[in-house]
């Protein structure tokens, strides 16, 4: 599986923007960039993904580097729901690889 | 729509034990997948389940072995309990194997193995 790095941990004041990194410089062409985040004492839970283009829905947008190795998971505007840890995961499309891979994710911490 | 139900939330059991963790996934998905989280680890793949049937699974023994019901519920089982069995397992849904477009977690079954 290709390999993505994400800072530990980031901070962030409530009702700002938040701009959460994920590098991917081994992503192949049928590489979906997929965020999913965590919340204390919950399962994870989908964010958002995409291939090329960026893309927007009613949580997140997700911004890919021309390039694809690198993307960014904007949150407009964080509130004290948001605080959780973000995974950032590569899934290939076709074949039998089915599993998420995740790594240790970005514990962001939302201030009042 | 009802989303991804596990049972029980919390299980003490002792070394050596067997164990069964039971999932109902969210109405409309066919495919549900197993996963482990230790403590401040993100969760491991351990295995999935396609239409009754294994269809991908990760490095874990066999003692670590599940089902699919026709319903598309699922069980968890895990035989000759370790102390390091001891973690979250998490039951995902989706609406086909690939899971392109999401899984759905449920909010996980706290093992403790003493």
């Amino acid at each position: 599986d290709a390999k993505t790095t994400q800072p530990n941990s980031m901070e962030s004041n409530e009702e700002e923007p938040v701009h959460l990194p994920c590098n991917h410089s081994t992503i192949s062409g049928t590489d979906y960039i997929h965020w999913y985040r965590q919340l204390p004492s919950q399962g994870p839970e989908y964010v958002i993904h995409g291939l090329t283009s960026n893309v927007n829905n009613r949580m997140a947008s997700l911004a890919i580097a021309e390039d694809r190795k690198s993307s960014t998971l904007i949150l407009h505007r964080a509130t004290l729901r948001d605080a959780a840890v973000y995974y950032c995961i590569l899934r290939r499309s076709g074949g039998s690889n089915y599993k998420l891979t995740f790594g240790k994710g970005t514990l962001l911490t939302v201030n009042p | 729509e009802t989303g991804v139900t596990q049972s029980p939330t919390h299980l003490i059991k002792t070394r050596g034990q067997q164990v069964t963790l039971r999932c109902s996934s969210q109405s409309g998905h066919n495919t549900v997948s197993w996963y482990q989280q230790a403590l401040g680890q993100g969760p491991q793949f351990i295995f999935q389940y396609y239409r009754e049937e294994e269809n991908g699974r990760g490095n874990f023994p066999p003692r670590f072995s599940g089902l699919q019901f026709p319903n598309y519920s699922s069980e968890l089982n895990v035989n000759a309990l370790e102390l390091d069995d001891s973690a979250l397992y998490l039951c995902a849904s989706s609406s086909s194997p690939a899971g392109l477009y999401g899984y759905t977690f449920g909010s996980g079954t706290r093992l403790t193995v003493v």
